[in-house]
């Protein structure tokens, strides 16, 4: 089964910089996807991590480590309109399972 | 057009009632998915199916039912809504390995039901 881990609110204001952790347990081997969620909103895909390391897209980067099944999101410059909820989906057991998505991580910026 | 639609996008109904959601969707994928979204709960996989004849439960499929009706259309029906089965409910498509090697997933824009 999968199991992970990620906080339930995070608070920053503007042009900070925020890091979401997200560790897991799943005998998975793909890589690890990130969603974003805003109020009232339908979720979105963000980034995928297919191997250890930094992925870098404009403000937001991720990380994956598979040795520590952990991961994080790191979002830097913040704006108001990245206040949302953001979605830490770890590898699927194989390909013939479905994403986990838990209940993800309410990041909350403020002026 | 949006690649993923819902219909209805809200809907109200009472106890007892049985009721049909429905996704439709035009992006070619074979996997579709129902989940729901309670407040501080995420998101929880009600049913999947992979292909037209393919139909797997999620975690909390009980007191639903759903129809592959075709590779474009995933229906979700609640056979006896109750009111604790009020929340909103989200429909989604992937093909596996399209942009990354997994499944990632586009979102219909979601139907909000309210059980009196």
């Amino acid at each position: 089964g999968q199991s992970l881990e990620q906080p339930s609110e995070v608070t920053a204001v503007e042009g900070a910089i925020v890091q979401i952790n997200c560790t897991y347990q799943t005998s998975g081997f793909y890589g690890l996807s990130w969603y974003q969620q805003h109020d009232g909103g339908a979720p979105t895909f963000l980034s995928y991590n297919a191997l250890d390391g930094l992925e870098e897209t404009g403000r937001f980067s991720s990380f994956l480590s598979r040795s520590d099944s952990y991961g994080y999101l790191l979002l830097q410059e913040l704006q108001m309109k990245d206040s949302a909820s953001y979605f830490c989906v770890p590898p699927q057991d194989q390909a013939g399972t479905a994403l986990i998505f838990g209940k993800g991580t309410t990041l909350s910026v403020s002026s | 057009d949006a690649d993923v639609t819902q219909t209805p996008r809200n809907r109200i109904t009472k106890t007892g009632k049985r009721i049909m959601l429905e996704c439709s969707q035009t992006k070619g994928h074979d996997r579709m998915y129902w989940y729901r979204q309670d407040p501080g709960l995420g998101l929880r996989l009600i049913y999947y199916s992979f292909d037209v004849k393919d139909i797997n439960k999620g975690e909390i499929s009980d007191g639903y039912s759903v129809s592959r009706q075709a590779q474009a259309k995933f229906s979700l029906s609640l056979e006896s809504a109750i009111p604790n089965q009020t929340a909103l409910y989200f429909c989604a498509t992937s093909s596996w390995g399209e942009t990354t090697s997994t499944d990632t997933q586009y979102f219909g824009p979601g139907t909000r039901l309210t059980v009196l």
